[in-house]
């Protein structure tokens, strides 16, 4: 499998504390998205960070991308009972090849505690 | 605006059925990929359409399944002989060319929950 990997598997928090969670890919990438998957709204973008950014932020989200280590974090401040859900990196391949598929990793559940 | 819609949304199936699963991109999108979604797990690639030719079918498992888009729109999904193995959900997800669009994000619609008894 190429699937990356998340850590931590499972995460609950309260209601306004700040949730992170960590990524790691094994190859080159031309940029890497977070997903969130939910039962109610299903699997929807959140942010992509480009290769060549180190740090992006969107609302309450905050994403971080070090290629070096071929690493990436996630974190949501002052997270809701409505951030509950699975959250997956997935990374985007470098121009070049025949086809721009995504490469999941394995995925972080969290759970806001109200 | 319409989002991907996927159907049937339930599939239950006996082992050694053939099954036949439906994608409706959003319109105007020239890439549309399928992913296999097993329980507890993130999305894995099957096969990707840049309109109606396959260009990567890397991800099938066997030859028992199969994709087309004949006319680089609805897309269907045929998994011949089904085995208990092939019980998940299914993804369907489309996208802009981000070569000529810039944007690399897809858009994912509810999925097919395979079930194989």
């Amino acid at each position: 499998s190429q699937q990356g990997e998340e850590d931590p598997q499972a995460l609950s928090i309260q209601e306004g504390e700040n949730a992170t969670m960590n990524c790691s890919y094994k190859t080159s990438i031309n940029n890497l998205q977070w997903y969130r998957q939910n039962s109610g709204r299903g699997l929807v973008h959140l942010i992509l960070i480009r290769s060549n950014e180190r740090e992006k932020h969107s609302g309450r989200l905050r994403v971080t991308l070090d290629t070096s280590k071929k690493s990436s974090s996630l974190l949501i401040t002052a997270s809701r009972a409505a951030d509950t859900a699975s959250y997956f990196c997935a990374t985007g391949p470098n121009y070049g090849g025949a086809t721009n598929k995504l490469i999941f990793g394995t995925g972080t559940l969290l759970a806001v505690q109200p | 605006g319409a989002g991907v819609s996927q159907s049937p949304r339930y599939k239950v199936a006996k082992r050694g059925q053939d099954v036949a699963l439906r994608c409706d991109p959003i319109s105007g999108h020239v890439s549309l990929f399928w992913y296999q979604q097993a329980l507890g797990q993130g999305p894995e690639f099957l096969t990707y359409f840049q309109n109606e030719a396959q260009l990567d079918k890397s991800g099938l498992p066997s030859d028992r399944f199969f994709a087309e888009r004949p006319e680089g729109s609805v897309s269907t999904l045929k998994i011949q002989r089904t085995q208990q193995e092939d019980s998940a959900v299914y993804l369907c997800a489309s996208s802009l060319d981000p070569r000529t669009s810039g944007s690399h994000e897809q858009f994912f619609g509810p999925g097919t929950r395979l079930t194989v008894l």
